[in-house]
């Protein structure tokens, strides 16, 4: 099976400008996950969605990051504006049944704010 | 705080040795699953273990849990320059609604 696809693989930005990255997950997933991960660092979860609701985002800072899956599929994740600290990698996984089995990651978006 | 921590927080052995790395956490999980990220990667699931089970084995790899101590570990037997990477564990704790919760892993190096 195709894997978990995300793009752009790099993106250096401006702070204060805005950014966007793109996942598809692998056919047939229901949930969907964002993560950010800083250099050295676990995965720290964004947002999680099943199918297009969301699961929680308890983690996903809403004055600055947005996230849609529309039609249960795709996703896309969007910072705006940027901050020097959101400098990270930004993984995307999806999962047959939520926490319950694995996840399967992208290679993940490598973000500098300068 | 963190659910999953992982120890030690490197390790370097030469090949062909076995390398542990370990895991606790805190609260009841209803599973722990160990991970694995090569430099510059996503992650990739190695082991899925459930509560109720105790040891799980996956080619070289060899997963125990222990609910008692609230740890697990993982074993990686005849070690290959290709091992090397990072490893972490992620648990679901109840008492977070079982979101899955990742520890800072653990970077295993082997040298040839």
């Amino acid at each position: 099976e195709a894997g978990v696809a995300q793009s752009p693989r790099y993106k250096i930005i401006e702070k204060r400008q805005s950014v966007a990255f793109w996942c598809n997950p692998i056919s047939g997933h229901a949930t969907l996950y964002w993560y950010q991960q800083i250099l050295g660092q676990g995965p720290k979860l964004l947002i999680q969605f099943q199918n297009n609701g969301v699961v929680d985002d308890s983690q996903l800072p809403k004055d600055r990051f947005s996230a849609e899956r529309l039609k249960g599929v795709d996703s896309t994740l969007k910072i705006q504006p940027a901050k020097l600290e959101d400098s990270a990698v930004y993984l995307c996984a999806s999962s047959r049944k939520g926490n319950n089995s694995p996840l399967h990651f992208g290679n993940g978006t490598r973000l500098t704010v300068t | 705080s963190q659910q999953g921590e992982e120890d030690p927080q490197a390790l370097s052995i030469q090949e062909g040795e076995n390398a542990t790395m370990n895991c606790s956490y805190k609260t009841s999980i209803n599973n722990l699953q160990w991970y694995r990220q090569n430099s510059g990667r996503g992650l990739v699931h190695l082991i899925l273990i459930r509560s109720n089970e105790r040891e799980k084995h996956s080619g070289r790899l060899r997963v125990t849990l222990d609910t008692s101590k609230k740890s697990s570990s993982l074993l990686i037997t005849a070690s290959r320059a290709a091992d090397t990477a990072s490893y972490f564990c992620a648990t679901d704790a109840m008492d977070s609604n079982y979101q899955l919760i990742w520890g800072a892993g653990t970077k295993l190096i082997i040298k040839p």
